[in-house]
Order: C-alpha cells, then structure tokens, then sequence
C-alpha cells in the first residue's frame, strides 16, 4: 500500500530532551515536507527537502532540524525541544517538485505525531 | 506566493450544498489552485485542482472565474462525514519557481449539522 508512515504517532517528553520523529514514503517520492499543525494557526511548514541531500526552511525552522540521506526517509529532529514545541506534526510527500506538472505537487500525508514537551 | 483568503468557519445542514470561497488576488499566471481536506485526527488528503473554469471530480467541484482572482469549492449534498477543515493553495504548478515552498493556511472548518 502506497503511504507515509510517521512514528511515533504520540510523544510526551520533558523539555530539552533530544528526539527524533521519523518519517517514511514508499512512493519514490521525490519532494518531502514536515509541518505543525497548532489551534487557529493551520499547517504550517518547517522544513522541505526537494530530492536527496537538498533541503531548506519553510516559514517556522526555529528549533527543528532535518535530514534527506535517502530518498524515502525524512527525519524531523528537535535537539532541545521546549514547550512552545508542543504541537501536532504531519510529514507528507509528493511525486516531484521540479516536473512542471501541478499534479505531481499532490501532498501525501502521513498519520500525524502529537508531542507534548513538558 | 499568493497569498489566499478564507472564510476560518462555516456551519451548513445535510443535504446542503456548501460552497467554500478563496480569494488569491495576487495569482500569477503559472500558478495553480489546489484544494485539501483534512478529517479531525488525520492529515489532509487531495480533494480537486484546477486552472481555471470549472473542474468537477466524485467528491467536488471547482469553480474558478476568469480573472482568476478567486475560487469557489463546492460540495453538492453536503452529509456528517464532510465536517472538516478545507485548505485553499495556490502555487506554481512547478514547485522549485517559489523556492520549494507550500503554505496551507488556516484553512475553513465546515461543520454539517443533521
């Protein structure tokens, strides 16, 4: 079955803690993406990765880091994660960000990973 | 990027159709529109995209008039299952053009009453 896996799917941890969330695609996906999701703030995007050893910051990266050593992983790092971390994160992929076919931006989701940082 | 605008709510009653609008002023020729859909505890899923005129798929349509400055979403016979949050993008078809970016949103919360 063609997915994005997430894990783990729930965290409660303690401030300053390091933690890693990985995320999975066995699509062959080229573009991968990490985003938070908070109350009356919508999705929005942490970090991006076009292709393999290519990634870049979206609009909140402060605190985050990622990286994309093979295609199908994309682990979403907090090195000293705080409260205001708090959030409910989604991975998600699409087919290619460079094809010029707006198809293939379609956003494939994973489940989701709740973290709690107290 | 375009920036988009919607409505943050909407309530709506079975049976009803419901039409979501989102205003993009500032679309650019090659750009896109793509709508999401996302059910309480999962991540958004694709509903429909179009450029302009109308699309329709099974599960929506998409109107988009031809200055191209906004869209509407429609859902015909809107059921309980629909409540969800509805996401507007708007965005090059070739990603890389906005340096890789994609902004969701607040998106609508629609909520169907019986």
């Amino acid at each position: 079955e063609a997915q994005v896996t997430q894990n783990p799917r729930y965290l409660i941890t303690v401030t300053g803690k390091k933690l890693t969330v990985t995320c999975s695609q066995n699509m062959n996906h080229e573009y991968m993406s990490w985003y938070r999701q908070d109350p009356g703030l919508g999705l929005r995007q942490i970090y991006y990765s076009m292709n393999v050893e290519v990634t870049d910051k979206g609009d909140v990266p402060e605190g985050y880091k990622v990286s994309r050593k093979e295609k199908r992983n994309f682990p979403l790092i907090l090195e000293s994660p705080s409260p205001n971390q708090t959030s409910l994160y989604f991975c998600a992929s699409s087919k290619s960000g460079t094809s010029g076919r707006a198809r293939d931006n379609e956003q494939f989701f994973g489940p989701g990973t709740r973290l709690t940082v107290l | 990027l375009a920036k988009t605008t919607q409505p943050i709510s909407m309530d709506s009653y079975e049976g009803q159709e419901v039409n979501i609008t989102c205003s993009h002023n500032n679309i650019a020729t090659n750009d896109y529109i793509t709508w999401y859909q996302q059910f309480p505890s999962q991540g958004p899923r694709f509903i429909i995209q179009g450029y302009k005129t109308k699309v329709t798929n099974e599960v929506a349509s998409l109107f988009i008039p031809a200055d191209r400055k906004s869209s509407t979403l429609s859902l015909p016979r809107v059921s309980l299952s629909d409540t969800a949050v509805y996401y507007c993008l708007v965005g090059d078809a070739l990603i890389y053009n906005q340096g890789g970016k994609l902004i969701f949103g607040q998106g609508t919360e629609l909520s169907v009453k019986p």
